[in-house]
């Protein structure tokens, strides 16, 4: 079975520009998240929607950074203008949610970098 | 919010030798998870635990939960160099809240 896929796997910008990634969920998952990871800061959760409603996005470092959920097999995370501090892997996850012990299922991850 | 940390931070160990990594948190959690991350690849589940005081055993890798379910350790005997990998715990406050990460344990085994 397909597990978490992910696009771009690598992405470098310059900054100002706009960069959009992009995740498909395994199918059949109803919950799905947006997470950042950094050297710094670890596994950060930017956003997560269950069944295709955006639940919390107190984790969105701000406004130059959206997500959308459409459908419940495609997701993205944008981010206009891009700035250097940016650069992480982002990666999405998904989970069939069943209370506390859901485990998630992470894609590969985006690596980006914005110069 | 959880504060939630883990210890160490790197660990570089020979391949054969026994090491412990610890998961503290600054409250009481109703579920932990620990994950495996390698390189270039996105965190992968080795277990869940619920209960306070529980032990699970993985092959070489032994869980333990603390009583007052702020705190776990990983014990992997006998490391091998395919132990190598980032080792994340993660909680959750409450049955619907999403999972919160340690910044883990990043580990060396070598040959």
């Amino acid at each position: 079975d397909a597990g978490v896929i992910q696009s771009p796997r690598h992405e470098v910008t310059e900054m100002g520009q706009e960069v959009t990634l992009r995740c498909k969920p395994i199918s059949g998952h109803n919950s799905l998240f947006w997470y950042r990871q950094t050297m710094m800061r670890g596994l950060e959760l930017l956003i997560y929607f269950n069944n295709n409603v955006p639940i919390d996005d107190s984790g969105m470092p701000e406004d130059r950074f959206s997500a959308k959920m459409p459908n419940a097999s495609f997701s993205t995370l944008k981010i206009q203008p891009s700035e250097p501090r940016d650069s992480a892997v982002y990666f999405c996850a998904s989970s069939f949610a069943t209370g506390y012990t859901g485990e998630l299922f992470f894609g590969e991850g985006s690596r980006l970098t914005v110069l | 919010t959880q504060l939630l940390e883990q210890s160490p931070q790197f660990l570089s160990i020979q391949e054969g030798e026994n090491l412990t990594v610890y998961c503290n948190s600054s409250s009481v959690f109703s579920s932990l998870q620990w994950y495996r991350q390698e390189p270039g690849e996105g965190p992968v589940l080795l277990v869940t635990v619920v209960t306070g005081g529980e032990v699970k055993k993985l092959k070489r890798l032994t869980f333990q939960f603390g009583d007052a379910r702020k705190d776990s350790s990983l014990h992997i005997t006998a490391a091998q160099p395919g132990d190598t990998g980032l080792y994340l715990c993660a909680l959750r406050d409450s049955g619907n809240t999403p999972l919160v990460f340690g910044k883990g344990t990043r580990l060396s085994v070598i040959a």
